[in-house]
């Protein structure tokens, strides 16, 4: 089965500390893309960072960064300097490729609350 | 960013009717599209992959005929809920992406009361 876990079902960081959200999945499968998207109470959902599995240089967006572990099958997501508008689900994810197939499968989230 | 539009954001209908959900890319064209629902306070839980031109994937548990998911147009996809009861209530939400190798865009999401 191809599954994506977040162990942190809640974390808490205070403004402009840093936090790491982490996300470990499983596949058997060698192309894959990952994500983290957040859902703020809007439920909309936003891309916050993708990385591709190919590559070994961990991706980076502003105040965000991804630790990638193939070997590990770990991408934990790095926030730095917290702000107020941070505060959201955040959802590990892949998207795997089978031929001409593929599925974007979420892990289980991360609320992560900001604190003053 | 690209911008994908679900319609309508909230819907309430009676037990044993249909409703139809829409989901637009409004600026590109996405050869590829997801449905997820989602319940409170959990994960999106993916319904269905459909790919402009041809039948849905559905996820293994996911009735095809009462989810029945239309994607026949690279701009447009709809999901109908048939003969709905007050179980089918959730939040649905729609991704569309423009390949396979590219990220998904989310609609807004739709929230569905069956009552």
């Amino acid at each position: 089965a191809q599954t994506v876990t977040q162990s942190q079902p809640e974390m808490s960081v205070q403004e402009a500390e840093t936090v790491t959200l982490s996300c470990t999945y499983d596949t058997s499968e060698s192309d894959y893309y990952l994500f983290w998207y957040k859902q703020p109470p809007s439920r909309q959902m936003i891309l916050v960072i993708r990385q591709e599995a190919y590559k070994q240089q961990n991706a980076t967006e502003n105040r965000f960064s991804v630790n990638f572990q193939k070997a590990a099958k770990s991408f934990s997501l790095k926030i730095s300097d917290s702000q107020l508008g941070d505060a959201a689900m955040y959802f590990c994810a892949y998207r795997i490729y089978t031929g001409t197939a593929s599925k974007l499968t979420f892990g289980t989230g991360t609320r992560l609350q900001v604190t003053l | 960013g690209a911008v994908v539009s679900q319609h309508p954001s909230r819907v309430i209908c009676k037990s044993g009717t249909s409703v139809k959900i829409e989901c637009r890319s409004l600026d590109f064209q996405a050869t590829t599209m997801f449905w997820y629902r989602q319940f409170p306070k959990q994960s999106l839980m993916l319904m269905a992959t459909s790919n402009e031109g041809s039948k849905a994937t559905y996820e293994q548990g996911v009735e095809k005929d009462k989810f029945l998911i239309n994607h026949a147009s690279l701009t447009l996809s709809t999901l109908t809920v048939t003969s709905a009861h007050p179980e089918d209530s959730s939040f649905y939400i729609c991704s569309a992406s423009t390949g396979v190798r590219t990220e998904a865009f989310f609609g807004q999401g739709t929230r569905l009361t069956v009552v």
